[in-house]
């Protein structure tokens, strides 16, 4: 199993429609959680981190279970420029090494007119 | 200046070549880190340097060497690489990286350069 999944893609929906990505990780102890952006052949970047009670930045809402090991990204009245590959990502703990980004695969949404 | 830069953008090399790839910022972050992204993948970790000291290899191959000249520079030498090794390298720091004496750390977000694009022919 791998350490975090994704809802595979690619999510092809019309502008102005609401998207939910789902993301598992399989490890208890991670720590820190996030949710990247990367448009095609550029940098991943931050696009919100993620905490328990829940979070939201204009039309983005993001939410962690701790408990069903589970973050969801909630992208409402999508835009053309929301088109960009979504990667969850989790820092998993590695006693005395500190610890580490794992990625997930990366969902890519492509909202069209 | 919340920004990581790299140099060069695109860089294309032979196989016996020798090369290096540069990384810097200004953020005053103490954590900066090498990835590998494929594409169509997501970027793959390859080394960290947390307080200017290596912390974390990712089981690179020799061929490619980190070196972190001070807080604000990391380099990625390379030589020797092999086709399969074509692919976006990208740079990222944090804040905070893991601690040196081990122990449970986290990291803050990490920030990531534009990458550059390496072709080995």
């Amino acid at each position: 199993r791998k350490e975090v999944e994704q809802d595979p893609g690619p999510f092809n929906v019309p502008e102005g429609a609401t998207v939910a990505f789902n993301c598992t990780y399989s490890n208890s102890a991670s720590q820190s959680f996030f949710w990247y952006r990367q448009d095609c052949r550029k940098e991943p970047k931050l696009l919100m981190s993620v905490y328990s009670s829940g979070n939201e930045d204009g039309r983005f809402t993001a939410q962690l279970n701790r408990a069903s090991q589970y973050i969801s990204l909630l992208i409402r009245d999508s835009k053309l420029s929301d088109s960009a590959t979504y990667l969850c990502v989790v820092i998993l703990p590695l006693y005395n090494q500190g610890g580490k980004l794992i990625f997930g695969q990366g969902t890519e949404l492509s909202v069209k007119p | 200046d919340t920004e990581v830069t790299q140099t060069p953008k695109h860089l294309v090399m032979g196989m016996t070549n020798k090369k290096s790839l540069k990384c810097e910022q200004h953020m005053g972050h103490r954590a900066m880190y090498w990835y590998k992204q494929k594409a169509k993948k997501p970027p793959e970790l390859m080394f960290v340097y947390s307080y200017e000291k290596l912390s974390i290899n990712e089981s690179v191959p020799s061929r490619f060497s980190p070196e972190c000249p001070n807080s604000s520079l990391l380099n990625l030498h390379l030589h020797a690489l092999q086709p399969e090794d074509s692919a976006l390298y990208l740079c990222a720091s944090s804040q905070e990286g893991p601690g040196l004496a081990g122990g449970l750390s986290t990291y803050n977000e990490q920030f990531f350069g534009p990458g550059t694009r390496l072709t080995v022919l």
